[in-house]
């Protein structure tokens, strides 16, 4: 079975500053990444995914990840932090589940908190 | 993308009694999904629902206490039975509208007292 891990449930940078929320995989073939953002109080908002066309893959909102194979990695950056960023990301790998569909594993989450 | 609606959006419930979510989406598609979101915790998979057959759970999660229906390619619930204060959690459905991505609802928010 599919797993993910974030590394880091809190991350805070300052407002202007790089982004980088990292999320590791463990696969045996290269899988199907997605980020999910959840603005409080809110479902989930796909960011960007990752379905092995281009490595770098580049989201909504300046967001972009890229895949790593060899270090199995799919960290998620944005070059300048603005205070509307602040929420809870979720990486997520796809897994095969019931019924032949494609189910995802998420990760931890990682906090995101945007100083002023 | 899709639009999908999530009734209630949240509720206050009493142990011991059962609660029905209903999630309706936008177009017709196959497969729904049903996850719940403990407070401060991760999303976990409780089962995948396709239309005209049984929904098939994820380890730790039985029949008895989620029954799910799909009577048609747009809609979905989800009960929550017999409810204790540990079912307290974000009940969220979602859609594999193709294209390897999963669009979520707003979510269920449910707290047992």
């Amino acid at each position: 079975a599919q797993s993910v891990t974030q590394l880091g449930s809190h991350v805070s940078v300052s407002e202007g500053a790089l982004v980088l929320l990292r999320c590791n995989y463990s696969s045996s073939v290269p899988p199907y990444l997605f980020w999910y953002v959840q603005y409080p109080n809110q479902g989930l908002q796909l960011l960007l995914k990752y379905t092995s066309a281009a490595t770098l893959v580049k989201g909504i909102n300046g967001f972009e990840a890229e895949f790593k194979k060899s270090e199995t990695s799919f960290h998620l950056t944005k070059p300048s932090a603005h205070m509307s960023d602040a929420a809870e990301y979720f990486c997520a790998v796809s897994d095969w589940g019931g019924q032949g569909a494609q189910k995802l594993v998420f990760g931890q989450g990682t906090r995101l908190t945007i100083n002023p | 993308s899709a639009v999908i609606s999530q009734k209630p959006s949240r509720d206050i419930c009493q142990r011991g009694t059962s609660l029905t979510i209903q999630c309706q989406v936008d177009s017709q598609v196959t497969m729904m999904f049903w996850y719940r979101q403990q407070p401060g915790q991760s999303l976990t998979l409780i089962a995948t629902a396709n239309q005209g057959s049984e929904a098939t759970y994820e380890s730790g999660f039985v029949i008895d206490k989620f029954p799910i229906s799909r009577p048609n390619l747009t809609f979905s619930t989800l009960t929550v039975s017999n409810m204790s204060p540990e079912d307290s959690s974000i009940y969220l459905c979602s859609v594999d509208r193709g294209g390897n991505e999963q669009f979520f609802g707003p979510g269920t928010r449910l707290t047992v007292l």
